[in-house]
């Protein structure tokens, strides 16, 4: 089963800010399974980016996704205050999907 | 438009088998490729999936929780039931049950998800 370890666990930055979600695999990954989702309070999660680097209907440009193999980067270009939130990295191998830990980003 | 409702206990006695449903609209789970998965997340935790069915009967499930779990579905009903077995309080989580659209495929909608709660 590969696991998948997500850094920092928390991201503290004003609106307005670059952000950038680390999201490392303990075995190589298929491109075109890794996705990120993101996950407000008291909500499900929604789909951010599927195939590493592809948005999701209705997913402003503002995200984007990017990496290979081992490494994947979300990037969240200019931080909107609606985008404080915890993001979640996901991957199928084997028909076994796994998810990362979470990476919370708060208003600093 | 997509739609997942998760459906079931709030509460269940340790030991007891836990059933869920998952009932959904604007997809067919007769559609080449579509599949239905069931994550869960404990309180204050991540996301962990438990199991997927696809449109050709094809389950798929977590290693580590396989022998407890069961996964089937009522195409006639737009239905997809999840049972756990054993349940014990460190299974206590916000159930949810998303769609993914193909083999391998991300989860691009979720239900809103359903707490249990595992007490004795």
């Amino acid at each position: 089963e590969i696991v998948l370890t997500q850094s920092p666990g928390t991201l503290s930055l004003s609106p307005g800010d670059r952000a950038t979600l680390s999201c490392r695999a303990s075995q190589t990954v298929y491109s075109e399974y890794l996705a990120w989702y993101q996950q407000k309070p008291g909500q499900a999660p929604r789909l951010l980016i599927y195939g590493t680097s592809n948005r999701a209907t209705g997913i402003p440009d503002r995200f984007s996704g990017s990496g290979s193999g081992t490494d994947f980067t979300l990037t969240i270009s200019r931080l909107d205050p609606e985008d404080f939130a915890v993001y979640y990295c996901q991957q199928c191998a084997g028909s076994v999907w796994t998810f990362g830990q979470g990476t919370k980003v708060e208003i600093k | 438009q997509i739609t997942l409702k998760e459906s079931g206990p709030t509460l269940v006695i340790p030991t007891q088998t836990l059933t869920l449903t998952c009932s959904f609209s604007g997809f067919a789970l007769t559609t080449g490729g579509v599949g239905v998965g069931w994550i869960r997340q404990p309180p204050g935790k991540a996301l962990e999936w438990l199991a997927l069915i696809y449109w050709d009967d094809d389950e798929r499930y977590s290693p580590s929780l396989r022998s407890r779990l069961t996964i089937t579905k009522d195409t006639s009903k737009n239905q997809v039931v999840l049972t756990m077995t054993n349940m014990d309080p460190v299974d206590t989580a916000t159930y949810y049950c998303a769609h993914s659209p193909g083999r391998k495929g991300p989860f691009d909608s979720w239900g809103q998800g359903t707490l249990v709660t595992v007490s004795s």
